[in-house]
């Protein structure tokens, strides 16, 4: 089955900087590539997401980016402020298991 | 009024006891879940039902049985509560296909002791 791996597990970034946050996978099958934001004792809320037919999406300061040659997508967050702060998740769906299977998670903090 | 709205918030409870989480969904979906948030954080699927019918079944105990009334309903039975059942339950709901977005609920912060 699908298996999606997220690096990485925590990441401190200055405010007003640029976080990166990494995930690859491993069935190929897979065509649909979501990212969630949870934060503290809240639900977990999709932010962005990324179908295999194209490379890169983009909504203001939230970016993703997808190879699928080498099965791997990417989060970019710009200018981050103190409300991004969160555990931020990607996710690979749409493959053969027919499931949304997750990442283990990036424990993003902004930094004042 | 809330998408998907699981009952109770939270539940505290000894080991050995049986108890049942309800879950609604009020946008229509035909697929519904229930995912496990352990103390790690990590997001792990349980069960999916579309249109009342199990197509997903995790390698969960079964102590664990999902029951699906109708499409709007999705509720999780526990048996015999072990410790290692303490998580944070979360019920969602998609349009149908894998490749739609998941809408959670709330959570239901699950305690055994």
């Amino acid at each position: 089955g699908e298996n999606v791996e997220q690096h990485p597990s925590t990441l401190s970034v200055q405010e007003g900087d640029s976080a990166v946050i990494k995930c690859t996978y491993s069935d190929s099958a897979s065509n649909y590539f979501p990212w969630y934001k949870q934060e503290l004792g809240k639900r977990p809320q999709l932010i962005i997401d990324i179908r295999s037919n194209v490379g890169e999406k983009k909504d203001q300061r939230i970016a993703v980016t997808l190879n699928k040659t080498a099965k791997h997508f990417s989060l970019h967050i710009t200018e981050t402020q103190p409300e991004d702060s969160a555990v931020y998740f990607c996710a690979a769906g749409g493959n053969r298991d027919d499931k949304i299977i997750f990442g283990k998670g990036t424990r993003l903090h902004i930094l004042p | 009024d809330t998408a998907v709205s699981q009952t109770p918030k939270y539940l505290v409870t000894q080991m050995g006891n049986d108890k049942s989480i309800k879950c609604e969904q009020n946008l229509g979906h035909d697929t519904m879940y229930w995912y496990k948030q352990d103390s790690k954080k990590f997001l792990k699927i349980m069960f999916s039902y579309n249109n009342k019918e199990l197509i997903i079944n995790e390698t969960v105990p079964n102590r664990f049985s999902p029951k699906s009334p109708d499409k709007a309903h999705l509720n999780l039975h526990i048996n015999s509560l072990e410790l290692g059942d303490s998580a944070v339950y979360f019920c969602a709901s998609s349009q149908g296909a894998v490749s739609s977005p998941l809408h959670f609920g709330n959570g239901t912060r699950l305690t055994v002791t």
